[in-house]
């Protein structure tokens, strides 16, 4: 059964880092990829960065300077960093299993349930 | 690549054919799917590569499209599909619409 699971911290404090885990099991790191996508409350989505199962990395180019992704396979664990955070940070943060071959290429099939982030002082 | 979705709020009966529709700024090349989000859950895929079901989606959800205009189709609108429904572009880059709200009338 596929199964990915966020953890993070939930309440970050302006301008620090933000470091987020996605745990994944019922299929590997070496064969998926892993995307972030995250959405402020009441509000759509949007894709923030994507490890491959070779490990190569993408990122959304407008949040590009301030993220890494990167990832243990074996702990199948993988990390996102988000320096210098803002209140428009604020947001619930998905991890999904990310297609790296046809027909599925690209495509998120399996999300984990969110962890929830609020940028605060 | 922009997603327009229309309408962001669509009221219908149980029973009725609803069709969202996801309208992009560029060609796609058919790099679309749908998800669908119940209040408080993870987006769930429904259809990729345009018309592609994904497994243990009902038979009643499909989709069409072309080019730049993409349509999620339900056939008889069931009280469980209350959700808000988004497209998503991997053609160039990845988008997001910005959601379709459905709710029973």
């Amino acid at each position: 059964q596929v199964q990915l699971k966020e953890s993070g911290p939930g309440l970050v404090q302006p301008s620090r880092t933000l470091s987020l885990t996605c745990t994944v099991s019922g299929f590997s790191l070496t064969s998926y990829g892993v995307s972030w996508v995250r959405q402020p409350p009441g509000k759509g989505l949007e894709w923030i960065a994507a490890i491959w199962s070779g490990g190569s990395t993408d990122y959304n180019s407008a949040l590009k300077s301030r993220l890494s992704i990167s990832r243990d396979t074996s702990k199948s664990q993988v990390l996102l960093k988000m320096n210098s955070l803002q209140t428009e940070d604020t947001a619930m943060y998905f991890c999904a299993r990310w297609g790296t071959t046809e027909p599925y290429y690209y495509v998120m099939d399996a999300w984990g349930q969110g962890a929830s982030v609020t940028v605060s002082s | 690549i922009q997603l327009t979705q229309s309408p962001s709020l669509l009221s219908a009966s149980v029973g009725d054919r609803v069709t969202l529709s996801c309208k992009g700024s560029q060609n796609i090349n058919n790099y679309l799917a749908w998800y669908q989000q119940k209040l408080g859950e993870a987006p769930k895929l429904l259809i990729y590569n345009t018309n592609s079901l994904q497994t243990g989606i009902p038979s009643r959800f499909s989709g069409s499209g072309s080019g730049t205009d993409y349509t999620l189709t339900i056939s008889s609108l069931q009280p469980e599909d209350v959700a808000t429904y988004f497209c998503y572009q991997y053609n160039n880059g990845y988008t997001f619409g910005s959601g379709t709200k459905l709710e029973i009338k």
